[in-house]
């Protein structure tokens, strides 16, 4: 089983702090995501990356940027940390054959 | 509109009871479709794809209507571990590896 690992559940930061979130995946998958999830939003695609140093934008990047040094791992990063980003945010990643992803635990970002 | 609607509920069914959730989708171009199953404070988790000609897995049905741009997921005898929120998740036009996500309906199945 592929597995997504997130390198904190909860995280509690103060606003203007710059925040990283790591997430590592095992199976060589060249597709990462990361989402943020807010109720009655759902999840909402922040950036995606379909290969190593390669990054596009979703539908609410600004505030964020990514970074993908190694195919295996995907590294949100939060500027300049705002309480309007308190949130659960979600790693997942796919393999080539799009059969749906496999997300990580989660994390849930308290800004201060 | 959402790219992805769905009825937040909550149905609240009791054990062994038939229950169905329709999600409409806003692009007809759309080529992917899957329901993802997410338990209180979870990541979300496939339950199954949905394809054209309709899929069965034990006690979940799938199906979809291109012409109606719905998709439907019926779930037979409700278990208790059945209460979760169900996703409704359809690919984009754009990239068929970026999935958006409706909000989910959410299900209680009571003793």
């Amino acid at each position: 089983d592929v597995k997504v690992t997130q390198s904190s559940r909860y995280l509690v930061k103060r606003t203007g702090e710059k925040v990283f979130l790591e997430c590592v995946q095992d199976m060589d998958h060249e597709n990462m995501f990361w989402y943020r999830q807010d109720p009655g939003l759902g999840l909402r695609l922040i950036y995606f990356s379909y290969d190593v140093k390669m990054k596009e934008k979703g539908d609410i990047p600004e505030g964020y940027s990514v970074s993908r040094e190694k195919k295996e791992r995907f590294s949100l990063i939060l500027e300049s940390a705002s309480t309007n980003q308190t949130s659960m945010y979600l790693c997942a990643s796919a393999g080539p054959s799009l059969g749906g992803y496999t997300f990580g635990s989660g994390t849930r970002l308290t800004v201060v | 509109r959402k790219e992805v609607e769905q009825d937040p509920g909550p149905f609240n069914v009791p054990e062994g009871a038939t229950v169905a959730f329709n999600c409409t989708y806003s692009n007809s171009a759309s080529q992917s479709f899957f329901w993802y199953r997410q338990d209180c404070r979870k990541e979300p988790k496939l339950l199954m794809s949905v394809y054209s000609s309709g899929n069965e897995d034990g006690r979940f049905t799938a199906q979809l209507n291109r012409a109606s741009q719905y998709i439907s997921l019926l779930i037979r005898d409700s278990k208790l571990s059945d209460s979760a929120t169900y996703l409704c998740v359809v690919s984009r036009v754009d990239s068929s590896y970026k999935l958006i996500f409706g909000s989910g309906t959410r299900l209680l199945v009571r003793p």
